[in-house]
């Protein structure tokens, strides 16, 4: 069965304090692992999609990146704009395109 | 706006009855997903189709259907509602091959 792990599951940070995010996962062939925002009430927005280790993307104060095992979201310099719950998620080989998720890290980025 | 449109936004309603959530994709994509999002459960896959046909199932409920029309837009019927069912309900699109879902805005049901 596949799975996803985040940790921490909540963090705080000062405006400028940069830090990362963990998501460990166990998956039988991984054909993707994608990186959601969500705002409190609102739908999951997508930020990135990782196929293969070694691969990273970067969008503004964000980057992702991943392993065999683990993915990181580092935010550089974060604002409180980035305040929000990020989540990993996982789609295994096959053809359905289900994903699987993590319950995500809550993120505080304090003035 | 990811282009992904749900109706309505909320939904609040007794023990016993039923509803219909709607979902209209992304203009051009043929794959829709559901997902159920409670506090303790978090983001649950529960049905996706393809081009009108399913393609895949997983944790959904007997008591919930869905399906999807020509014109691509989807419907998720669920029926003799409990108050766990209450939590918030999201669709995502996709294109055929393409692997990226975006998600909508979803629909809150609540149950009393």
């Amino acid at each position: 069965e596949d799975q996803v792990t985040q940790s921490p599951e909540a963090l705080r940070l000062q405006e400028g304090e940069s830090s990362s995010l963990n998501c460990s996962y166990t998956v039988s062939g991984l054909r993707g692992l994608f990186w959601y925002r969500q705002d409190p009430g609102k739908g999951p927005e997508f930020l990135f999609t990782l196929y293969s280790a070694g691969e990273e993307k970067e969008k503004e104060r964000l980057k992702a990146t991943l392993t065999k095992k683990e993915s990181f979201l580092h935010i550089t310099a974060p604002k409180p704009e980035d305040s929000a719950t990020y989540l990993c998620a996982v789609q295994a080989s096959g053809s359905a395109r289900q994903l699987t998720f993590g319950s995500g890290t809550q993120l505080t980025v304090l003035p | 706006d990811s282009g992904v449109t749900q109706t309505p936004k909320h939904l609040i309603t007794a023990t016993g009855q039923r509803v219909t959530l709607r979902c209209s994709p992304r203009s051009g994509d043929l794959s829709v997903y559901w997902y159920q999002q409670s506090l303790d459960q978090g983001l649950q896959f529960l049905i996706q189709y393809y081009n009108g046909e399913e393609r895949a199932k997983g944790n959904i409920l007997e008591r919930f259907s869905a399906q999807q029309f020509p014109d691509l837009h989807s419907e998720l019927n669920l029926s003799s509602l409990e108050l766990g069912d209450s939590a918030l309900y999201f669709c995502a699109s996709s294109q055929g091959g393409a692997d990226t879902q975006y998600f909508g805005p979803g629909t809150r049901l609540t149950v009393l």
